[in-house]
């Protein structure tokens, strides 16, 4: 099956630094997202990027899919930022999303 | 709000017991959903995929008589750990594809058991 490794697995910032996390993946994928886990376990969706570059806020990610990765940026990072990232991809019809080994991020003040 | 809910959030019961959790999608319909299960500290393991009106799939090594899915309905599917033992103890969470936009898989809040 598909293999997704992320990086760098555990991440410390100070409180306004910028930080990129990446994703690679082994196989073509026709769905690619990326998740930030809170402390209570909650999944947030980020962004849906199966190709391409989009922008949210303070967030950004870009998948070059030929390439097999995906890029998440994170500028000005705040406390509320720590938590768990995760990149998820599928490449199949039934969109069975496989998860990433996570980055755990940690935003001191 | 929230477009895939799970219930319950927290759950303790004593081993030999079983626990139902229940996944459902509130404004659209989910032919599929998708079971995992997180350890402390870990990645989301895929344990299977929910069919409504037929079996599930489940995925390599996950015992399908020990974890029990039920797709009875577009919007409703359940996960039932029968005779829980401590090992079972773990974060469980339900995801769902809304079919009206692209290919988006929406996560329900995640359901905690511990096994005493």
């Amino acid at each position: 099956g598909i293999q997704v490794e992320q990086s760098p697995p555990d991440l410390i910032l100070q409180e306004g630094a910028n930080s990129t996390l990446r994703c690679n993946f082994s196989d073509s994928v026709n769905n690619l997202q990326w998740f930030h886990q809170n402390p209570w376990g909650q999944l947030i969706n980020l962004f849906y990027i199966p190709s391409g570059t989009k922008q949210n806020g303070r967030l950004s990610a870009t998948t070059v899919a030929t390439e097999r990765y995906s890029l998440l940026y994170i500028s000005s990072s705040q406390t509320t930022d720590s938590g768990v990232y995760f990149c998820a991809v599928a490449n199949t019809g039934f969109q069975k999303l496989v998860f990433g080994t996570g980055t755990r991020l940690l935003v001191s003040p | 709000g929230a477009v895939v809910s799970q219930h319950p959030s927290w759950v303790i019961c004593k081993s030999g017991t079983s626990v139902k959790i229940e996944c459902r999608s509130l404004d659209f319909q989910a032919t599929t959903m998708f079971w995992y299960r997180q350890f402390p500290k870990q990645s989301l393991m895929l344990m299977a995929t929910s069919n409504e009106g037929s079996k599930a799939t489940y995925e390599q090594g996950v015992e399908k008589d020990k974890f029990l899915i039920n797709h009875a309905s577009l919007t409703l599917s359940t996960l039932t750990v029968t005779s829980a033992h401590p090992e079972d103890s773990s974060f469980y969470i339900c995801s769902a594809r809304d079919p009206r936009g692209p290919n988006t898989i929406y996560f329900g809040e995640g359901s905690w058991l511990t096994v005493v």
